[in-house]
């Protein structure tokens, strides 16, 4: 079975902290992604990774940064964490998509639940 | 990608079949449709997907309408293990997919 790991299920941190979530997944997947998901706004995409060292932005980046120095791991940096930043973060992974679109079925961590007080 | 339209909360009676529709009225020719759920405290799950024929697999079924515009998931035997939240994600297969607010489906003993 496929099985990606989130380093911690809880996490409290001080406003202004550095903040490194971690993210390890184990099927040799092409793709990793990492969203935060808020009561009534569903699952946004913060950045996601085709390939290691390349990286893209997804629809909410601001405030974070990450890091995919290895093929089976992707970090999510928050430089200097603020309130706002309180959330469920999932990481997941994929395979790339087959030529003819093949399923991009994404496995999703555990989560990580993050207070910034 | 196109929009997804999926009502908020469904109710469901134990051992009846499960039917969660989603409206994507501005789907393109090339895009499949995709259902995953999230059970509380837990990552999202893949369930199924499809293009334009109806799909079958050990979680559920998936019915597409003839013109695309809708969709409809079905858990054929709902257990209480199927309370949980499900996502209808409309997408060409690339990488990205774009989560909504989904369709709470609670299953009533």
């Amino acid at each position: 079975d496929v099985k990606v790991t989130q380093s911690s299920r809880y996490l409290v941190k001080r406003t202004g902290e550095k903040v490194f979530l971690e993210c390890v997944q184990d099927m040799d997947h092409e793709n990793m992604f990492w969203y935060r998901q808020d009561p009534g706004l569903g699952l946004r995409l913060i950045y996601f990774s085709y390939d290691v060292k390349m990286k893209e932005k997804g629809d909410i980046p601001e405030g974070y940064s990450v890091s995919r120095e290895k093929k089976e791991r992707f970090s999510l940096i928050l430089e200097s964490a603020s309130t706002n930043q309180t959330s469920m973060y999932l990481c997941a992974s994929s395979e790339l998509p087959l030529a003819g679109g093949r399923s991009n079925e994404q496995f999703f961590g555990p989560g990580t639940r993050l207070t910034v007080l | 990608d196109a929009k997804t339209t999926q009502p908020t909360s469904m109710d469901c009676a134990e051992g009846r079949a499960a039917n969660l529709p989603c409206n994507h009225s501005t789907i393109s020719g090339n895009e499949y449709v995709y259902w995953y759920r999230q059970i509380h405290s837990q990552g999202p799950q893949y369930i199924i997907h499809g293009l334009k024929n109806n799909e079958t697999n050990e979680m559920a079924s998936l019915i597409i309408t003839e013109d695309r515009k809708s969709s409809t998931l079905i858990l054929p035997h709902a257990t209480l293990r199927d309370t949980a939240v499900y996502y209808c994600i409309v997408n060409f297969g690339n990488e990205k997919l774009t989560f909504g607010t989904g369709t709470r489906l609670t299953i009533i003993p």
